[in-house]
């Protein structure tokens, strides 16, 4: 199956500060790619549809100014949260729909633990 | 709306079968899916199911009906590795959305 890579695993960080997070598909080119959070104990919510070349497209209740999504390239999206707060704290997955799979499947990285103090 | 409904959790026994339900309400349904996920991975793709029916895979099987909204999954000849979340997702016209999810217990 396609590969998504994301990175960093793990991640802590002092409130206040801004951090990136990064989601490659490392053998398809992936031209939208999805963000989600998970918080313990609960699913996965869909923060936004992530568009190459273009601007994302967020979830209701999910601040586009905090949560800045780029998409620059067909095998690369970026999640960046700035101005982290302890209640940003949570496991952030990204994941991409591989090309030919015509389930629509969903690849998804390894997901991003973010802790902030 | 969109609402996907599943247990919130649910224990078996090893060796034993377990069905896991999953009702939803969704804008549009281009096909169900469901993905494990173990306590701190990302979830990984177990089925799918767009067409009235059962599929089976190995000890695994999702069965859906659209006209009721409803689909399960059933585990066969359960193991203590089963032990993890289980995740509905409903497929609308372009996002995947996600269920609650049901966390399994598989005891000796």
């Amino acid at each position: 199956g396609a590969v998504v890579s994301q990175h960093p695993s793990w991640v802590i960080c002092k409130s206040g500060t801004s951090v990136k997070i990064e989601c490659r598909s490392l053998d398809f080119q992936a031209t939208t790619m999805f963000w989600y959070r998970q918080f313990p104990k609960q699913s996965l919510m869909l923060m936004a549809t992530s568009n190459e070349g273009s601007k994302a497209t967020y979830e209701q209740g999910v601040e586009k100014d905090k949560f800045l999504i780029n998409h620059a390239s067909l095998t690369l999206s970026t999640l960046t949260v700035t101005s982290a707060h302890p209640e940003d704290s949570s496991f952030y997955i990204c994941s991409a729909r591989g090309q030919g799979a015509g389930t629509g499947e969903l690849f998804f990285g390894e997901g991003s633990r973010l802790t902030v103090l | 709306g969109q609402n996907i409904d599943q247990p919130t959790e649910m224990t078996a026994t090893e060796g034993a079968i377990v069905q896991i339900n999953c009702t939803y309400q969704t804008s549009g349904f281009n096909g169900l899916f469901w993905y494990q996920q173990h306590a701190g991975e990302a979830p990984t793709f177990l089925s799918y199911n767009v067409l009235d029916g059962l599929e089976e895979k190995g000890r695994f099987s999702s069965f859906l009906s659209r006209s009721k909204g409803y689909s399960y999954l059933l585990l066969k000849e359960l193991q203590m590795k089963d032990s993890a979340s289980y995740l509905c997702a409903v497929r609308g016209f372009d996002k995947l959305i996600f269920g609650a999810g049901t966390r399994l217990a598989v005891h000796p």
